[in-house]
């Protein structure tokens, strides 16, 4: 079945580490997106690309990075200098590069990251 | 900016009752978009419906319906004769339409649908 598949569903990071986030899509979407959900906070957008090799910053970029190397994987990294990761993150994708403004965004599972 | 807003952060009801979830959004753009989407427990977030701003008709699908009115800057979102398998949390979302299919969320309000 087509979707957008993230790993892992649960993640520790010790302080002073790097982690990364894997999302993997095979919807044939040109657009992916990061989003960072806390408590009450709604989903805040961290990072998106529209095509591969090119991405742009979202609202809180401080602190992660991605890379679009392949059409179907947009991994997130949650560097050391993100002093407060703790929070659930999901990955989306979307058609809108080719279908226009309207075509909702299809989520992942989500990956819950907490700090040890 | 664009903003949107749902000011009821928790609303419980009991199995059968009626609810409307409400969604307010401010902008100057004249196109945009709208969604609503439901996040189970599970998490993910699940696409429920997308509107247009040149498109005020009212939309039902099953025991869901949705109110759009541009004079009033609201997408209100009402479930029918409620289950308890529509416990979730409830997004509005704004897409400005204009680059890059971004997303603007409410807060989300988190429906308890009580047997």
């Amino acid at each position: 079945d087509g979707g957008i598949t993230q790993s892992p569903k649960y993640l520790f990071r010790k302080e002073g580490q790097n982690v990364t986030l894997s999302c993997e899509q095979n919807l044939n979407h040109d657009a992916m997106y990061w989003y960072r959900q806390d408590p009450g906070q709604g989903l805040r957008l961290i990072y998106y690309s529209q095509i591969v090799n090119d991405f742009q910053k979202g609202d809180i970029a401080e602190g992660y990075s991605v890379s679009r190397e392949k059409k179907e994987s947009f991994p997130l990294t949650v560097t050391s200098a993100q002093k407060n990761p703790t929070a659930f993150y999901l990955c989306a994708s979307s058609s809108y590069r080719t279908g226009g403004p309207n075509q909702p965004q299809h989520f992942g599972d989500g990956t819950r990251l907490s700090i040890l | 900016a664009q903003k949107v807003t749902q000011a009821q952060t928790e609303i419980s009801v009991v199995e059968k009752e009626d609810v409307t979830l409400d969604c307010v959004y401010e902008t100057r753009d004249t196109t945009y978009y709208l969604f609503w989407y439901k996040q189970p427990p599970s998490g993910e977030l699940v696409f429920l419906i997308r509107r247009n701003s040149f498109d005020e008709q009212n939309e039902i699908s099953g025991r869901y319906s949705w109110n759009f009115q541009k004079s009033t800057s609201s997408f209100n979102f009402t479930i029918t004769a409620s289950q308890v398998v529509d416990s979730a949390v409830y997004f509005c979302a704004f897409d400005r339409g204009s680059t890059l299919g971004r997303l603007y969320f409410g807060r989300g309000t988190q429906l308890t649908v009580w047997p």
